[in-house]
């Protein structure tokens, strides 16, 4: 099994849905993030959360939001899904942000 | 704030040549850095990081990179590239006291056979 698990895998929405990408992990990891992927752009920090109690807003929160509802559950939501959020989105963990990431597969969402 | 350049957006190189990425970061005090690699169809997987130490920092298959703290780089380099090594390629920092990574925009690398 994948330390890291996201699904839906890929996931086709209409504008103005609400819908909620899931994230679980094995790792035992304390700190859960959620990012986009756009070509040209990189990985752009959406949320993250460093314990359950801990949510906190990267640089593209706007639109989404999240929620952790265990040490091994990260879930993040687009309330009124639009076009322009149509992007690969990835969750990861870390147990220390010095010590790099491990990925989920990510989920391909698109809106339409 | 913590930034990445990665000033190579797309790479085209033959088998067998020799590959270097360039990757620069903006952070006054101490840095993490780290070079991650996504296959096609892939998720983000780890080539190497550099915390402390060694500056010539060796990942797997192959790579290595080293950190110039003078020049604010940590560029990824291979001897000999194969065909398997083409996918994206991400440099990220984490600066002392920020307590998550950023990420440059990615080279993608193609490798002809």
């Amino acid at each position: 099994d994948a330390d890291v698990t996201q699904t839906p895998r890929n996931r086709i929405t209409k504008t103005g849905k609400r819908i909620m990408l899931e994230c679980s992990q094995t790792k035992g990891h304390d700190r859960m993030y959620w990012y986009r992927q756009d070509p040209g752009l990189g990985l752009r920090l959406i949320y993250y959360s460093f314990d359950v109690k801990d949510i906190n807003k990267g640089e593209i929160s706007d639109g989404y939001s999240v929620s952790r509802q265990a040490q091994a559950k990260f879930s993040l939501s687009l309330e009124s899904a639009i076009p322009n959020q149509t992007a690969l989105y990835f969750c990861a963990t870390s147990a220390n942000g010095g010590y790099g990431y491990t990925f989920g597969s990510g989920t391909r969402l698109t809106v339409v | 704030a913590q930034s990445v350049s990665q000033h190579n957006h797309h790479v085209i190189l033959s088998e067998a040549a020799s590959l270097e990425l360039g990757c620069n970061y903006s952070y006054g005090g101490t840095v993490n850095l780290f070079w991650y690699v996504q296959y096609p169809g892939q998720h983000l997987q780890l080539l190497l990081k550099y915390f402390s130490g060694d500056p010539l920092v060796k990942g797997i298959k192959g790579f290595e990179a080293e950190f110039i703290k003078s020049k604010f780089s940590f560029n990824l380099r291979k001897p000999s590239v194969q065909w398997s090594d083409t996918a994206e390629y991400f440099c990220a920092v984490n600066g002392g006291g920020y307590q998550k990574v950023t990420f440059g925009t990615g080279t993608k690398l193609q490798v002809i056979p």
